[in-house]
């Protein structure tokens, strides 16, 4: 199956500083990638919709000046939360959508521990 | 109504019993409906695909019911390994990015 590698695995970090996140598909393009947030005992909630070359697109409450979002190429995206406050910390997950697959049938990194201190 | 609702449980069951969960969704456009596996402080794996009425893969049965809006998923013959949580995935209003459940949690005990 397609694999999806994140780093790192997890980060702990003062307030006020940023923090970047990669997401990379190891054995396939991915146009499009997503990424989520988990808190505990709940769902995962998109953030973002990334796509190659293109600015990505961020769900309702999410703050695209917060969460940047590059999609430089079609194997790598990265997430940096700016600014890190406690109140981010939480579960990041991405995941990438395989080209002639529902946008459903995702492929998932192992996720991003983000605690903030 | 929420967009795709599971009871969070947890349900307890016993090693061998057979356990069904509902995964209940508000859009009747949505084609296709996936359950995925999360175990602790891990990503989400898919487990099946649900794109008709149903799909079977060993001990686990996904259903689907167009008229009530909701999906299943069976487990038969329940194992220690089957603990963890599972996310109904259905797309999200008119685009088909997807939506999860909060996830159903299953305990099975010796």
């Amino acid at each position: 199956g397609a694999v999806v590698s994140q780093h790192p695995s997890w980060v702990i970090c003062k307030s006020g500083t940023s923090v970047k996140i990669e997401c990379r598909s190891l054995d396939f393009q991915a146009t499009t990638m997503f990424w989520y947030r988990q808190f505990p005992k709940q769902s995962l909630m998109l953030m973002a919709t990334s796509n190659e070359g293109s600015k990505a697109t961020y769900e309702q409450g999410v703050e695209k000046d917060k969460f940047l979002i590059n999609h430089a190429s079609l194997t790598l995206s990265t997430l940096t939360v700016t600014s890190a406050h406690p109140e981010d910390s939480s579960f990041y997950i991405c995941s990438a959508h395989l080209s002639g697959r529902s946008y459903n049938e995702q492929f998932f990194g192992p996720g991003t521990r983000l605690t903030v201190l | 109504r929420k967009e795709v609702e599971q009871d969070p449980g947890p349900f307890n069951v016993p090693e061998g019993a057979t356990v069904a969960f509902n995964c209940t969704y508000s859009n009747s456009a949505s084609q296709s409906f996936f359950w995925y596996r999360q175990d602790c402080r891990k990503e989400p794996k898919l487990l099946m695909s649900v794109y008709s009425s149903g799909n079977e893969d060993g001990r686990f049965t996904a259903q689907l019911n167009r008229a009530s809006q909701y999906i299943s998923l069976l487990i038969r013959d329940s194992k220690l390994s089957d603990s963890a949580t599972y996310l109904c995935v259905v797309p999200s209003g008119g685009s088909y990015i997807p939506t999860f459940g909060r996830g159903t949690s299953l305990i099975v005990h010796p």
